[in-house]
């Protein structure tokens, strides 16, 4: 069966550090993935999204992320975090079998910033 | 672009009454239309997958003649919780799909905070 998982419920950085989420899914053929960050009491903003191509993908608000095949994953990345990142972020799954199906979700990583 | 707007943001209403919520697309149209609702601290579950002017697709689980589901266009789908009980307080939001075949990408409305007393 198709699946998401997002190994880490939650993370804590420092501002100004490093960030990766990690995301691995299950699914039968190549995939189309997305990132969505959710802030609190707000809807899913998507952050990027990968259909073919370049595997390494550029989004918004300075974050990237690299779809790997063999190890059938599709992290997360930004190089310095700001305290506004401080949200939910869900990793899915479009699975496309002749046509669009619904979207599959990780149960999200909950980030929060240190100042 | 794709932007989304859900109205009402909240709503509060007694245990018994009905609450319509709306979604529109603003910049694009959307042929089809998807409904979750979210629980605290959890991800999004889908209740039913709209396409505009045929009868909506309701998940395992979901009652169809309690969440009523209308897509009468391409830019707006509305979504009727009817006899609303306190166990259907929850975080509604909708969620268009845009995009040509082989870049479909599902965007998000704000969301619908529902009370039920």
């Amino acid at each position: 069966a198709q699946s998401v998982t997002q190994p880490d419920i939650h993370i804590t950085v420092s501002e100004g550090a490093s960030l990766e989420l990690r995301c691995n899914y299950s699914y039968g053929a190549t995939p189309y993935l997305f990132w969505y960050v959710q802030s609190p009491g707000q809807g899913l903003q998507l952050l990027l999204k990968y259909f073919s191509g370049d595997t390494l993908v550029q989004g918004i608000k300075g974050f990237e992320a690299e779809f790997k095949r063999s190890q059938s994953s599709f992290n997360l990345r930004k190089p310095s975090v700001h305290w506004s990142d401080a949200a939910e972020y869900f990793c899915a799954v479009g699975p496309y079998s002749g046509g669009y199906n619904k979207l599959i979700f990780g149960a999200g990583t909950r980030l929060a910033v240190h100042p | 672009g794709a932007v989304v707007s859900q109205h009402p943001s909240w709503v509060i209403c007694k245990s018994g009454t009905s609450v319509k919520i709306e979604c529109r697309s603003l910049d694009f149209q959307a042929t089809t239309m998807f409904w979750y609702r979210q629980f605290p601290k959890q991800s999004l579950m889908l209740m039913a997958t709209s396409n505009e002017g045929s009868k909506a697709t309701y998940e395992q689980g979901v009652e169809k003649d309690k969440f009523l589901i209308n897509h009468a266009s391409l830019t707006l789908s509305t979504l009727t919780v009817t006899s609303a009980h306190p166990e259907d307080s929850s975080f509604y939001i909708c969620s268009p799909l845009f995009g040509g075949e082989g870049r479909k990408t599902q965007y998000f409305g704000p969301g619908t905070r529902l009370l039920v007393l």
